[in-house]
């Protein structure tokens, strides 16, 4: 079956600029998850959705990052006004139910912030 | 707080020897452990889990862990390694329903 896709693959804008970044989850999941992997950093957990419960939005670094999950499907990561900082690989994963569950990856989002 | 200790940033081993990639987390109460794997050009996959039960923990392609409670150690091995084990790991740990943590990842490079 499909697994989680990202879209776009890869992203360059320029500093100050939005950016929106999309997730379709493994159908029928109801968790879905945010990272961030910078080189050398391993995975960064950003923003956690279940089901219709509010989000666990602890990891998300500054009020520049946002996200939604529209329909309790797929989900759009947007960052305003971005940084330098803010390059890394985005990554969506979701799972069956809550965070004992095996989570499946997607691809990520390559963002370069020039 | 939540966090995840891997001592190993790059491994490097010939084909056919033996692995232990090292994971200490740091958590006050009932935890569940993971090792992730991602191989090259791959997405993140889940390698094994231990959430109770048995402490050693037998995963897919050959792997294993040991959680060792009292030394707060997640320890990954694997007898013999190939040279398709080339891959980032990952340890990454949870409690309850909380997001995980992961560990800043080892580079296993296996080499004929």
């Amino acid at each position: 079956g499909a697994g989680v896709s990202q879209s776009p693959s890869n992203k360059v804008t320029e500093k100050g600029k939005d950016v929106e970044l999309r997730c379709d989850p493994i159908s029928g999941h109801t968790a879905l998850y945010w990272y961030r992997q910078s080189l050398g950093q391993g995975l960064e957990f950003l923003i956690y959705f279940q089901g219709n419960s509010a989000p666990d939005k602890s990891g998300l670094p500054s009020d520049r990052f946002s996200a939604e999950r529209t329909g309790g499907s797929v989900s759009t990561l947007t960052i305003q006004r971005t940084q330098q900082e803010d390059s890394a690989v985005y990554l969506c994963a979701s799972s069956v139910y809550g965070t004992r569950y095996e989570q499946y990856f997607g691809p990520g989002t390559r963002l370069t912030v020039t | 707080a939540q966090s995840v200790s891997q001592h190993n940033h790059h491994v490097i081993l010939s084909e056919a020897a033996s692995l232990e990639l090292g994971c200490n987390y740091s958590y006050g109460g009932t935890v569940n452990l993971f090792w992730y794997v991602q191989y090259p050009g791959q997405h993140l996959q889940l390698l094994l889990k231990y959430f109770s039960g048995d402490p050693l923990v037998k995963g897919i392609k050959g792997f294993e862990a040991e959680f060792i409670k009292s030394k707060f150690s997640f320890n990954l091995r694997k007898p013999s390694v190939q040279w398709s084990d080339t891959a980032e790991y990952f340890c990454a740990v949870n409690g309850g329903n909380t997001p995980l943590v992961f560990g800043k990842g080892t580079r296993l490079s296996v080499i004929a």
